[in-house]
């Protein structure tokens, strides 16, 4: 079946530190990407989404100095937390999935803690 | 922008009860739409889809789709104390490549034993 690895599970960083989280697609190949922002009392906010020979979109309020984001193969991304704050708290989800015609695969996400 | 708002925000449901919850949509382009649920510390799971007006089951789940009235909803017949999670609806727009998938709040679902 279809698996999202995500990992760190959780993380704590100190504030004005960087983090990077790193995501793993098996048993598919991840032509998407999109990485979410989970913060309590709210929903999922969608950062950005990759697409294979696309550039990578970046919703509003999120930009690629911020949240750098790697696609470099079918079956690996991985997105970094430059500068955060703890405003950039929450559960970062990696989404995946092979094609138009199949639903995202959800990694367990890594959970930041900024101090 | 695609609005997805989801009703009730949470519900208690006795076990062996019927679990009713609702989602609206603001963009009529919207075509695809899937309930995920996450249960605690983990990342949400595709529950199921559904693509066309009117109902699909898929064993205790059937989700309703009624594109005219902008509204999907999920019913849980029977409900199981392991169905305990959040409930997202998720809508796209098309099923392209590129289309993002916009999440409405979430319902937290409790079923008592």
């Amino acid at each position: 079946g279809a698996l999202v690895y995500q990992y760190p599970r959780r993380t704590i960083c100190k504030s004005g530190t960087s983090m990077r989280m790193e995501c793993q697609a098996v048993g598919f190949q991840a032509t998407s990407v999109a990485w979410y922002r989970q913060s309590p009392q709210k929903t999922f906010e969608l950062i950005a989404l990759s697409t294979v020979n696309s550039a990578i979109k970046y919703e509003q309020n999120f930009t690629q100095e911020k949240f750098p984001i790697s696609h470099p193969n079918l079956s690996f991304s991985s997105m970094t937390v430059l500068n955060a704050y703890l405003e950039d708290r929450g559960l970062y989800l990696c989404g995946a999935r092979e094609g138009a015609s199949s639903d995202y695969t959800f990694g367990s996400g890594t959970r930041l803690l900024v101090i | 922008q695609q609005k997805v708002q989801q009703s009730p925000e949470s519900l208690i449901v006795p076990e062996g009860g019927m679990a009713s919850l609702n989602c609206t949509f603001s963009d009529r382009n919207s075509q695809y739409f899937w309930w995920y649920r996450q249960h605690s510390g983990e990342g949400p799971k595709a529950l199921m889809s559904i693509f066309s007006n009117g109902d699909k089951k898929e064993g205790r789940f059937t989700a309703h789709l009624n594109k005219a009235s902008l509204h999907v909803s999920l019913h849980i017949k029977d409900s199981q104390p392991s169905d305990s999670a959040l409930y997202f609806c998720a809508v796209t727009p098309s099923n392209s490549a590129g289309n993002k998938l916009t999440f409405g709040i979430g319902t937290r679902v409790l079923v008592r034993p």
